[in-house]
């Protein structure tokens, strides 16, 4: 069955340092994955999404993702972070022939320290 | 081009009463799906409608159903509340169920269930 896990339900960086969320899944065929962002009272936004081809993606706001068949992983980095980075950030991955057959991680809530 | 729209944005009812969830997709998108929020539950997937069928059902019981008409908006009716249905339903649209095609969230309806 496949799984999502985001590694860390909270993560606090200082602003103007590296972002690393962490996600990692499981899947028994090639994956589809996705991050999403939620900000406090709003749905969530697609931040960026893998389907086939480079395996690293850019994606909204300078974010980026690299996917790692390997490590079976598929973690979001920012170079340099932002105060308006505050958010819920979801790991997602599509587990079938249909776009609403989506796994969603726990959630990781990342925190910009001034 | 207008977003996803979901209304109402609020709602408080009581044990045993029934409600009705409304959701406009961005026009052109026929694939609409519903998610329930929860802080103890996460993101999950409650149904999907593409042209007035329902294609997929997540694991809820049925006192949990909905429609969409054959404008793609779709409603969701949850009957005799229980305490445990307080949540965020959130709405997703989408061109196709195309697994690679990007969802597109509402802000969601806050239920709060008493």
């Amino acid at each position: 069955a496949q799984s999502v896990t985001q590694l860390g339900s909270h993560v606090s960086v200082s602003e103007g340092a590296l972002v690393l969320l962490r996600c990692n899944y499981s899947s028994s065929v090639p994956p589809y994955l996705f991050w999403y962002v939620q900000y406090p009272n709003q749905g969530l936004q697609l931040l960026l999404k893998y389907t086939t081809g480079a395996t690293l993606v850019k994606g909204i706001n300078g974010f980026e993702a690299e996917f790692k068949k390997s490590e079976t992983s598929f973690h979001l980095t920012k170079p340099s972070a932002h105060m308006s980075d505050a958010a819920e950030y979801f790991c997602a991955v599509s587990v079938g022939s249909s776009a609403s057959k989506i796994i969603f991680g726990s959630g990781t809530r990342l925190s910009i320290r001034p | 081009k207008a977003g996803v729209t979901q209304t109402p944005r609020y709602l408080i009812k009581t044990r045993g009463q029934q409600v009705t969830l409304s959701c406009s997709p961005i026009s052109g998108h026929r694939s609409v799906s519903w998610y329930q929020q929860t802080p103890g539950q996460g993101l999950q997937f409650l149904f999907e409608y593409f042209s007035e069928t329902q294609r997929n059902k997540g694991n809820f019981p049925g006192r949990f159903s909905g429609r969409q008409f054959s404008n793609s908006r779709s409603e969701m009716n949850v009957s005799t509340l229980e305490l445990g249905d307080s949540a965020l339903y959130l709405c997703a649209s989408s061109p196709n169920p195309d697994p690679t095609d990007t969802q597109y969230f509402g802000p969601g309806t806050r239920l709060t269930v008493l």
